[in-house]
């Protein structure tokens, strides 16, 4: 079946540093899609990439898709502390995948 | 207007029985999915509800089963519950296409099996 993977599965950054995760699919997407859990919470939609090289930025995260349709990438730009949580990508096949998730820490 | 709603909140259950999860979709919302989110891990999706049949569903067994009646809620049944079925159960509602749509999630359900 379908797997997308995630990497780092885990960073700790200082408050003002970046922040990337990667994600990869075994089989091309129709559209990715991404969320964050906040811990003890529920995963929020963030944002949807459907095109090939699509590019999307909100405020200090930007999102992309690759030309292949395969991966991805979110980067935030100077972190806060309010970003920690759990990213998941999700790849869109017949069904939602979700990603293994990378789980951010920022320390102040 | 109201987001997505799961009932109960918690659940302690013991081995062998049976459970029953309520989640009532976002407004103008005609789909709903469940998924299985294990401590420490991403949502397994279980299986997906439209127009009250299953439409789409993970690898998980016979044990889990769920309905969708004609307003759109959703539950999901949980036979002969095992250790392992100790997790968060989270509903998520959408409207459109399967493997398109954007993701409505709840609070959750969160099960522990004795």
């Amino acid at each position: 079946g379908q797997q997308v993977m995630q990497i780092p599965q885990y960073q700790h950054v200082q408050e003002g540093e970046d922040f990337t995760t990667y994600c990869n699919s075994s089989t091309t997407l129709s559209n990715i899609q991404w969320y964050k859990q906040r811990p003890g919470g529920h995963p929020v939609f963030l944002i949807q990439l459907v095109k090939s090289g699509e590019v999307k930025k909100q405020k200090r995260l930007t999102f992309q898709f690759g030309e292949a349709k395969k991966n991805s990438s979110l980067h935030i730009t100077a972190t806060q502390t309010t970003d920690v949580g759990t990213y998941f990508c999700v790849g869109g096949f017949q069904k939602l995948v979700f990603g293994t998730g990378t789980r951010l820490l920022v320390s102040p | 207007d109201a987001g997505v709603t799961q009932s109960p909140t918690h659940l302690i259950k013991t081995r062998g029985q049976q459970v029953t999860l309520r989640c009532s979709p976002k407004s103008g919302h005609d789909t709903v999915s469940w998924y299985q989110q294990a401590l420490g891990q991403g949502p397994q999706f279980i299986f997906q509800y439209y127009e009250e049949e299953e439409r789409q569903r993970g690898n998980f067994p016979d044990r889990f089963s769920g309905h969708q009646f004609p307003n759109y809620s959703s539950e999901l049944n949980v036979n002969a519950l095992l250790l392992g079925d100790s997790a968060l159960y989270l509903c998520a509602s959408s409207f459109g296409g399967p493997g398109e749509e954007t993701q409505y999630f709840g609070p959750g359900t969160r099960l522990l099996v004795l």
